[in-house]
C-alpha cells in the first residue's frame, strides 16, 4: 500500500501570504490528487497531476515523480481559503481506483 | 446540475440499529465508493463499486454493507456488527481520465450514534 505523508499537518498564514503544502508518497505512481476539504465537509477536486506543473487561479500544483514528491501552492491567499487540503495517491498493486489519503493539512488564513 | 447528493446531511441513531445511508449521482459514472472519515485520519476506503450489481470490499468493510442494482445509487448499510459507527462517510463517483481515474465527492453524512 502506498504511504502518504503530509506536511505541516496545521498552517495558519495573514492573508496575502504565499502558502506551500507538501505532500510525499512512498511508491511510484500514475497521478497525484490535491483536494480541499471546507468545514462543512464537502471534499472538492483540484488537481489530478502526473507530471510537472498545473495552475488554477491563485492554486499551484506540482510534482516531482522522481523524488516522489508533491506541492500545492497558494498565491495571495485569502481567508475563504482556509480549509483543509488533502493529497491522495493510487494505492500500489496498479488499481487506480483506490486511492490512500493524506491526513490533511488544516489551513486557516487570517483576515 | 450533475453531482452526487447524499442524504441526510446529519442522522442519528440508537446503538444496536441498522442505518442506511443514501448515495445519487447523475454524473453517468460507472464506479461509485464509500469513505469514512475519522477525526486526524485520512479518509478510508469502506467499499467501491465498478459497475452496476458489482462491488469490492475496501480497507474497513466490516460491519457495512452495500448493494449497487442501479447505476445512479449506492446505498451504505451500517449495521449493529460495525463497533465504532460515528464518523463522517462521504460517497464519491468516479470516471476514467487520460491520466487516471478521478473522483468526484458528495457532501458527506454525519452519523452519531446514541
Amino acid at each position: 500500500k502506498n504511504e502518504v505523508e503530509q506536511s505541516p499537518q496545521n498552517l495558519t498564514a495573514q492573508e496575502g501570504e504565499f502558502i506551500t503544502i507538501n505532500c510525499s508518497y512512498s511508491v511510484g505512481i500514475s497521478a497525484l490528487h490535491w483536494l480541499q476539504q471546507h468545514p462543512g465537509g464537502g471534499i472538492v477536486s483540484l488537481f489530478m497531476l502526473s507530471s510537472g506543473k498545473k495552475k488554477h487561479g491563485r492554486l499551484i500544483a506540482t510534482i516531482n515523480i522522481q523524488e516522489k514528491h508533491s506541492s500545492l501552492h497558494i498565491t495571495a491567499s485569502h481567508p475563504r481559503d482556509s480549509a483543509v487540503y488533502i493529497c491522495a495517491v493510487p494505492n500500489s498493486g496498479g488499481s487506480n481506483y483506490k486511492l490512500t489519503f493524506g491526513k490533511g493539512t488544516l489551513l486557516t488564513v487570517n483576515p | 446540475d450533475g453531482g452526487i447528493t447524499q442524504s441526510p446531511k446529519y442522522l442519528f441513531r440508537k446503538e444496536g440499529q441498522n442505518v442506511t445511508l443514501s448515495c445519487e449521482q447523475n454524473l453517468n459514472h460507472d464506479a461509485m465508493y464509500w469513505y469514512r472519515q475519522d477525526p486526524g485520519q485520512g479518509l478510508r476506503l469502506i467499499y467501491y463499486s465498478q459497475i452496476v450489481n458489482d462491488f469490492q470490499k475496501g480497507d474497513i468493510a466490516e460491519g457495512y454493507s452495500v448493494s449497487r442494482e442501479k447505476k445512479e445509487s449506492f446505498p451504505l448499510t451500517v449495521t449493529s456488527a460495525q463497533k465504532n459507527p460515528t464518523a463522517f462517510y462521504l460517497c464519491a463517483s468516479s470516471i476514467v481520465v487520460l491520466a487516471g481515474v478521478e473522483q468526484f465527492f458528495g457532501p458527506g453524512t454525519r452519523l452519531t450514534v446514541l
